[in-house]
């Protein structure tokens, strides 16, 4: 069975773009993660849904950044307009019961 | 405020040696505790889990164990092998679906 899938699996943009960061999650899988990961603050969950509602927001950063869920196979992260300190590896993971798995998750460097 | 935190930041053991890797949580009601493997430039894998009904799990050549007394966790690597030289996380379920991931144990094995 395919993992979680993301893409671009690189990003390099420059200060001030948009970046819209993608995931497929296991199919069947009802939660899906979005976490962020850098050496200073370590893996840290950005947003979670449950059947494509957005259940827990808390830790997402700012108004800069948004996630959708349009249906069960597909999710983004958005960031608007990006920062370099927006600079870290982005996770996606999904989950059913046990879990989540993540996927190889998305290095996104903002100049 | 509540956290899961790892003893042991690196961990240096010899090829075909047992591996011990530990965990302390603070937060009681936790009920659900993951260990995950990242490898370098890879997303955190999947190892073994367990709910806080239990206090010991095995796997292949991993086994978990659950000390709800004293809040620990450990992880069990039966005949280490190069291949598991990586970043070992624990995580626990506190709220709701949210996992808090600790800090990172790197075990290094030597050949």
């Amino acid at each position: 069975d395919a993992g979680v899938i993301q893409s671009p699996r690189h990003e390099v943009t420059e200060m001030g773009q948009e970046v819209t960061l993608r995931c497929k999650p296991i199919s069947g899988h009802d939660y899906l993660f979005w976490y962020r990961q850098t050496m200073m603050r370590g893996l840290e969950l950005l947003i979670y849904f449950n059947n494509n509602v957005p259940i827990d927001d808390s830790g997402m950063p700012e108004d800069r950044f948004s996630a959708k869920m349009p249906n069960a196979s597909f999710s983004t992260l958005k960031i608007q307009p990006s920062e370099p300190r927006d600079s870290a590896v982005y996770f996606c993971a999904s989950s059913l019961g046990q879990g989540p798995y993540f996927g190889p998750g998305t290095r996104l460097t903002v100049t | 405020g509540e956290s899961v935190g790892l003893h042991l930041p690196t961990l240096s053991v010899q090829e075909g040696d047992n591996s011990i890797i530990n965990c302390a949580y603070s937060n009681s009601a936790s009920d659900y505790f993951i260990w995950y493997k990242q490898e370098s430039g890879k997303g955190p894998q999947f190892i073994i889990d367990i709910r806080s009904n239990m206090d010991k799990r095995q796997g292949q050549r991993v086994t978990v164990l659950l000390n709800k007394t004293v809040k620990h966790l450990s992880l069990q690597i039966a005949a280490t092998q190069p291949g598991d030289s990586a970043v070992y996380f624990c995580a626990e379920k506190t709220s709701g679906s949210r996992l808090t991931f600790g800090e990172g144990t790197q075990l290094t094995v030597n050949p």
